[in-house]
């Protein structure tokens, strides 16, 4: 069984902070994919990465995949109200299914 | 942009009942999947579909079995349902040529007594 396991599991930061959270695994992953989660509502997916070293942007969000395709961080700047929720990190190994980590829970205080 | 949906965001039942969860996508994806979240369990991966009446085991099956007559279709269902099988259930999609990047829907939140 594949495992990401995702840190912090919480973070709580005021508006306009940055913050970083960070999706590790000893497993190396053809692609890997972040969601964001509200409250009763599915994951919606945000990016995918595929190249090791590979850095992708979203307007304030910052993916990168790291050299090895093993780990992936997120990094928000200048953190708004509206990035609050549950993020995941998916990997995909190969066997028509992703395995998703438990999440980074982020709370941006207005 | 890809859509699916889930035939209920919330329900609940009673113990012992069959529930039937549908889900709906309107991409012509191959692949289709049930999960369950639950809070410090992450998704769990109930069962999946690679193709019309095809189905695979995920991580946590027993008490479910699942039916997909139609490409666009595929239901979750719960033969007796029992208390420890209230949760969140997500229902996903994902085309053989995309990354394995899988579009969810809203969710069913299942509530059993």
């Amino acid at each position: 069984t594949q495992l990401l396991e995702q840190s912090p599991q919480f973070l709580s930061i005021q508006e306009g902070e940055n913050l970083t959270v960070y999706c590790n695994s000893s497993s190396v992953f053809s692609s890997l994919q972040w969601y964001r989660q509200e409250p009763g509502e599915g994951p919606v997916l945000l990016v995918t990465v595929v190249t090791g070293g590979e850095v992708k942007k979203l307007k304030r969000l910052t993916f990168q995949f790291g050299d090895a395709r093993k780990d992936s961080s997120l990094h928000i700047t200048a953190a708004q109200p509206g990035d609050t929720g549950l993020y995941l990190c998916a990997g995909a190994g190969g066997n028509n299914r992703l395995a998703f980590g438990k999440g980074n829970q982020v709370v941006v205080i207005p | 942009d890809v859509k699916v949906t889930q035939s209920s965001r919330y329900l609940v039942k009673r113990t012992g009942e069959k529930v039937f969860l549908e889900c709906v996508q309107d991409m012509d994806h191959e692949n289709m999947f049930w999960y369950r979240q639950d809070p410090g369990l992450g998704l769990r991966l109930i069962y999946f579909s690679y193709d019309v009446k095809m189905k695979e085991k995920g991580d946590i099956p027993e008490g479910y079995s699942v039916s997909r007559e139609k490409k666009e279709r595929f239901s979750l269902i719960l033969e007796s349902a029992s208390t420890n099988q209230t949760s969140m259930y997500l229902c996903a999609s994902r085309g053989d040529r995309d990354y394995n990047e899988q579009f969810f829907g809203p969710g069913t939140r299942l509530t059993v007594l």
